[in-house]
């Protein structure tokens, strides 16, 4: 099983500054196919998760552009670059290059406001 | 409007058995993965189950052999039999549409406590 693994676990960031959580994986996400499936998902709190960016770096749609996704191989990297109070919750990364014999979350990054 | 609906959480002593249900509108089951994931209280997320194209199956090891994930595609729902419950199987219980390698669909979840 590919384990995911978060840093940090908590983010205190001041309103209008950046953030930034690292992702990194036990074993390479780049499928057989040419892709790499690491996406970033948003939970609010009282809420379900909300996926962000899928592949590594593509925002869904409605998906603020302050939200970006970079990294290849086993180290990727979530940035917003002006934290918003909407912003605040808890942020995980998922690996989908086991699909459909497994998929594995990272424990989470609980990012806060100052 | 594409949604998913979870229902059938609840109260079940150790030991005991619940069946979750998942209504979809405005996609089709059969035409996606469909997986559950769950989140323990104050923890991270985990996936469950998987069903698949065939209706092909796949577990996450701490539930195979007492969980069944189903769909009925004339209903367009997905269903998730839980069997020998545990306390550890405490969780609320989302149900996740697939594409791209990612769970870029939630539902608001069902809670189950053990």
């Amino acid at each position: 099983d590919i384990v995911m693994t978060q840093t940090p676990l908590s983010s205190p960031v001041t309103l209008g500054q950046p953030a930034s959580i690292s992702c990194r994986s036990s074993q390479s996400l780049v499928h057989s196919d040419g892709n790499t499936y690491l996406s970033w998902l948003q939970q609010r709190p009282g809420q379900p998760p909300r996926l962000l960016i899928y592949k590594v770096s593509n925002r869904l749609s409605g998906v603020p552009d302050r939200f970006s996704g970079s990294g290849a191989g086993t180290d990727f990297t979530l940035k917003i670059s002006r934290v918003e109070a909407e912003d605040v919750g808890v942020y995980y990364c998922m690996q989908g290059t086991q699909s459909p014999h497994g998929y594995s979350f990272g424990q989470g990054t609980k990012l806060e406001i100052k | 409007d594409v949604q998913l609906v979870e229902s059938g959480g609840g109260l079940v002593q150790s030991g005991g058995s619940l069946r979750l249900s998942c209504a979809a509108s405005g996609f089709t089951v059969s035409s996606n993965y469909m997986s559950w994931v769950r989140q323990a209280p104050g923890k991270g997320l985990e996936w469950v189950s998987v069903i698949y194209y065939g209706d092909d199956t796949s577990y996450a090891d701490s539930v195979k052999g007492r969980f069944t994930i189903s769909r009925d595609k004339s209903k367009n729902m997905v269903f998730l039999q839980m069997n020998s419950l545990r306390p550890e199987d405490t969780a609320v219980y989302y149900c996740a549409g697939e594409g791209s390698g990612t769970f870029y669909m939630w539902g608001q979840g069902t809670l189950v406590t053990v």
